[in-house]
């Protein structure tokens, strides 16, 4: 099984700075990670999937990066919406999939 | 409208069985695979089990092998999930999710249902 490792598990941020969220994978997962967004109550939506792609409807200032087993999601500046938990997932090891532990972006 | 509709969860005993439902409509459902994935209260997301479009390839968590067992039925665009033997661990909010890749095996998951609730106590 392939074990998500996500740093840090709470990140303090005040509205209209950046955030930097961290995904490793145990092993390589080329770049098979999706990130999701799941507010209180809610099911989770998908943000990025192929490391790197905006999915449909995602505003702009939401972007990924990383290859391998390092990933980055950077909110370029954060707005009240943002506030929520953030799961990176590899896809790569079909049938196995694993999701990181998330992480809470919080207002500072 | 693309829509995934979990049923089925309710209260169950330590070591019995319960069968979950998520009907799909609004998209061909047998040209993707489709998957559960479950959250504990306050806890993070577990993918549990996932099912190509044809029911060719199945796999499961390592925390429920041999204990659930996923299935669809693409004529009824239905998907299941058979929960036996459960455990008080299994207690969690259950969505069934859609891939995001049409017939692949890998993809991220694009739609969720709200989910439905299994608490296993005595």
């Amino acid at each position: 099984e392939i074990v998500m490792t996500q740093s840090p598990a709470t990140l303090s941020v005040s509205p209209g700075e950046r955030a930097t969220l961290s995904c490793r994978a145990s092993q390589s997962v080329s770049s098979n990670l999706a990130w999701y967004q799941q507010k209180p109550g809610q099911a989770p939506r998908l943000l990025i999937y192929g490391a790197s792609t905006r999915a449909t409807g995602i505003p702009a200032r939401f972007s990924g990066s990383g290859s391998g087993t390092e990933f980055t999601l950077t909110i370029s500046s954060l707005q009240s919406e943002d506030f929520a938990v953030y799961y990176c997932q590899q896809y790569n090891n079909w049938p196995q999939l694993t999701f990181g532990g998330g992480t809470k972006v919080e207002i500072k | 409208e693309v829509q995934l509709v979990e049923s089925g969860g309710g209260l169950v005993q330590p070591g019995r069985s319960l069968r979950l439902s998520c009907a799909a409509s609004g998209f061909t459902f047998d040209d993707y695979a489709m998957h559960w994935v479950r959250q504990a209260p306050g806890k993070g997301l577990e993918w549990v089990s996932g099912i190509s479009w044809n029911s060719g390839s199945i796999g499961y968590a390592d925390s429920v092998k041999g204990r659930f067992t996923i299935s669809r039925d693409n004529a009824k665009n239905s998907l299941y999930l058979q929960m036996n033997s459960l455990r008080a661990e299994d207690t969690a909010l259950y969505y069934c999710a859609k891939d995001y890749y049409y017939d692949s095996s890998g993809s991220p998951f694009d739609i969720w249902g709200q989910g439905t609730m299994v608490t296993v106590s005595s």
